[in-house]
Formats: C-alpha cells, sequence, structure tokens
C-alpha cells in the first residue's frame, strides 16, 4: 500500500533561515508520481512541483528546492532564505498505479511558520 | 482563467440533514476529483468523476455521493449527516491524465454539522 509520512507536524523559523521540509513515501511500484502542495490559511491548495519516480535530478524554483532521493524513498522540500508569506501548511503527496495514478495519497502536512 | 470554484464557502447543517457542495473545473479539464480534509486525519481521497462516469472511490460509505455534468462540473452529496462529517471539502480538476499535468485545487468549502 502507498504511504507518505511528514514527521515534521510544525516547524518554526525566523525569517530569512533556511528550512527543509521532510517527506518519506512506501510504495511498491517503480512508476510512481510525487507532489508537493502548500496550503495557505484561505484554504486553496497550491501545487509545487510534480517529479515522477524517473527523474531523480533535483530541482530549483527561486528560493524553492527539492531533493528526490529513490534509494532512501524520500522528496525533501527547502525554502532558503524564508519568508513570512511561506507561512503555510506544506502536503507532500504520492500517486501510482495501484490507484491508476488518479488519486493522491497525502502525508499529513507539516505546519510551518516563518516569523518577522 | 479562472480556477476551480466551489461553492458554497462555509455550510452549516443539523445533523441528519443533506448538504450539496459544488465544484467548477477549470475549462478543459475533464476530470473531477474530491478530497476530505478532516482535523486530525488529513486529505482523504473521496471520489473520481471523468466524463460524466464515476471512476473511484475511496473508504467512505454510500451516503457520500455525487455526479458530473455534461459541462464537467461536479456536485458531492453527503446525506444523513454526522457530526464527524465535518470538515473542509476540497475540489480538484485536471486533464484525464492529471498525473502528468497536475491537479489544480478550488479553496474548499467548510461543512459544518451540528
Amino acid at each position: 500500500a502507498q504511504k507518505v509520512t511528514q514527521a515534521q507536524t510544525e516547524i518554526s523559523v525566523v525569517e530569512k533561515e533556511d528550512v527543509t521540509l521532510d517527506c518519506v513515501y512506501e510504495t511498491r511500484d517503480t512508476t510512481y508520481y510525487l507532489f508537493w502542495y502548500k496550503q495557505p490559511p484561505s484554504g486553496e491548495l497550491v501545487f509545487l512541483i510534480r517529479r515522477n519516480s524517473f527523474d531523480e535530478q533535483n530541482e530549483i524554483s527561486g528560493r524553492y528546492s527539492w531533493n528526490f532521493q529513490k534509494s532512501t524513498s524520500s522528496f525533501n522540500f527547502t525554502i532558503t532564505a524564508s519568508q513570512v508569506v511561506d507561512s503555510a501548511v506544506y502536503f507532500c503527496a504520492l500517486s501510482d498505479s495501484n490507484t491508476g495514478f488518479q488519486k493522491l495519497v497525502f502525508g499529513t502536512g507539516t505546519r510551518l511558520l516563518v516569523s518577522p | 482563467e479562472a480556477g476551480v470554484t466551489q461553492s458554497p464557502t462555509h455550510l452549516i447543517k443539523t445533523r441528519g440533514q443533506q448538504a450539496t457542495l459544488r465544484c467548477s473545473p477549470i475549462s478543459g479539464h475533464t476530470s473531477v476529483y474530491w478530497y476530505q480534509q478532516a482535523l486530525g486525519l488529513g486529505l482523504q481521497f473521496l471520489l473520481w468523476y471523468d466524463e460524466g462516469e464515476e471512476r473511484n472511490r475511496g473508504n467512505f460509505p454510500p451516503r457520500f455521493s455525487g455526479r458530473q455534468f455534461p459541462n464537467y462540473s461536479s456536485e458531492l452529496n453527503v446525506n444523513a449527516l454526522e457530526l464527524e462529517d465535518s470538515a473542509l471539502y476540497l475540489c480538484a480538476s485536471s486533464f484525464p491524465d492529471g498525473w502528468n499535468y497536475g491537479y489544480t485545487f478550488g479553496s474548499g468549502t467548510r461543512l459544518t454539522v451540528v
């Protein structure tokens, strides 16, 4: 069965600090997709990144970067020089062929609080 | 381009009543998904509709049902409401192969059962 673990329930940092949000996943499939979403207080889930299992390249987008390591089944998310606007709940999610790829299995989320 | 829109934003119902939640997908998206985000339970997959058909459902009782209309908008109906149905209900839409293009979520309907 698929499972996504986000062990960090809540992280508090001061603005400009770097912060890494951990995500560990479980799947028996060799083909799967991983996602990160941001949920600000408004409730909407904002898509951040999608990565398939065949692409282990790390990715950087502005202050955001993602480290995908199949050897440790991890897909960690780093925010560099955090800002107050980064305060939100961040979810990691997985889809695989077991669910026809259409269903997302979410972790429990990590609440990030960035204070000025 | 308009995003995924959900209505109403908030809904308060009494236990035993029925609730109807609505979702309009992004133009061009044919698939609609419903997720429940209950306190302490995280985001749970509820239903997936594509081309008017229910394609998959999560581990929820039959009193959770819905439909998709010819214009691809969708309704989620919850019958015989229970207190534990209180949650944020999120709708998402995508192209048929959403895993390739991503899923766009709406802002949700917060259902409170009293």
